[in-house]
């Protein structure tokens, strides 16, 4: 199974900082249809999971154009440009490239 | 538009059988696919499995020996069922859809006796 790396698991920020969350996956993400089946997630406390991020880069609908992803075959990153109170949870990334999907540990990010 | 909730028994008995049921709207169970995943008190997020548009299904290997997803399209409902409980298998569960953009609120399934 592909094995998702985060890192920090634990990330402190002030309102207004930028910060960066990395994911390296033990396989590379290429599908052998030229996409790369990377996304990213915030968990708030209490709720269900939200999708930031899809297709490594793109932008789910209604998120905030702070948050942005980059990266290709086995290192991605998440970067949120100034930080907001509403931002504070947990950041997972997620595959579909290979069977069976998996999760990243996760990252928490929390207020300095 | 799309929603999903979950539900099921809030109290399982250890070796016994988990049956859950994500009900769906807003989308065709024929074309998406939809997931179960779980997350045991304060740990993070595991896929348990998914089925398919074609009705074909993925497992997590580590599950994959007590653990079955099924479906009835006609009530847009997809079934999880997973035998010989013990108690880290207590977590909320959720189902999800379309890679992920859609949940329920999820389920939380305590195994105990």
């Amino acid at each position: 199974d592909v094995v998702l790396t985060q890192t920090p698991p634990t990330l402190s920020a002030t309102i207004g900082q930028s910060v960066s969350i990395s994911c390296r996956s033990s396989q590379s993400l290429l599908h052998s249809n030229g996409n790369t089946y990377l996304n990213w997630l915030l968990q708030r406390p209490g709720q269900p999971p939200q999708l930031l991020i899809y297709l490594v880069s793109r932008l789910e609908s209604g998120v905030p154009n702070r948050f942005s992803g980059s990266g290709s075959g086995t290192d991605f990153t998440l970067k949120i440009s100034g930080v907001e109170a509403e931002d504070l949870g947990v950041y997972y990334c997620v595959q579909s490239t290979h069977a069976p999907r998996t999760f990243g540990g996760g990252t928490k990010l929390e207020l300095k | 538009q799309v929603q999903l909730k979950e539900s099921g028994p809030g109290l399982v008995q250890p070796s016994q059988t988990l049956s859950l049921t994500c009900t769906v709207s807003g989308f065709s169970l024929t074309s998406n696919s939809v997931h179960w995943v779980r997350q045991p008190p304060g740990k993070g997020l595991e896929w348990m499995g998914g089925i398919w548009g074609d009705g074909s299904t993925d497992y997590n290997s580590a599950l994959k020996s007590r653990l079955s997803i099924s479906r009835d399209t006609s009530k847009s409902q997809v079934f999880l069922k997973m035998n010989s409980l013990q108690t880290d298998d207590t977590a909320i569960y959720f189902c999800g859809a379309k890679s992920f953009a859609y949940w329920g609120q999820g389920t939380l399934v305590t195994v105990s006796s």
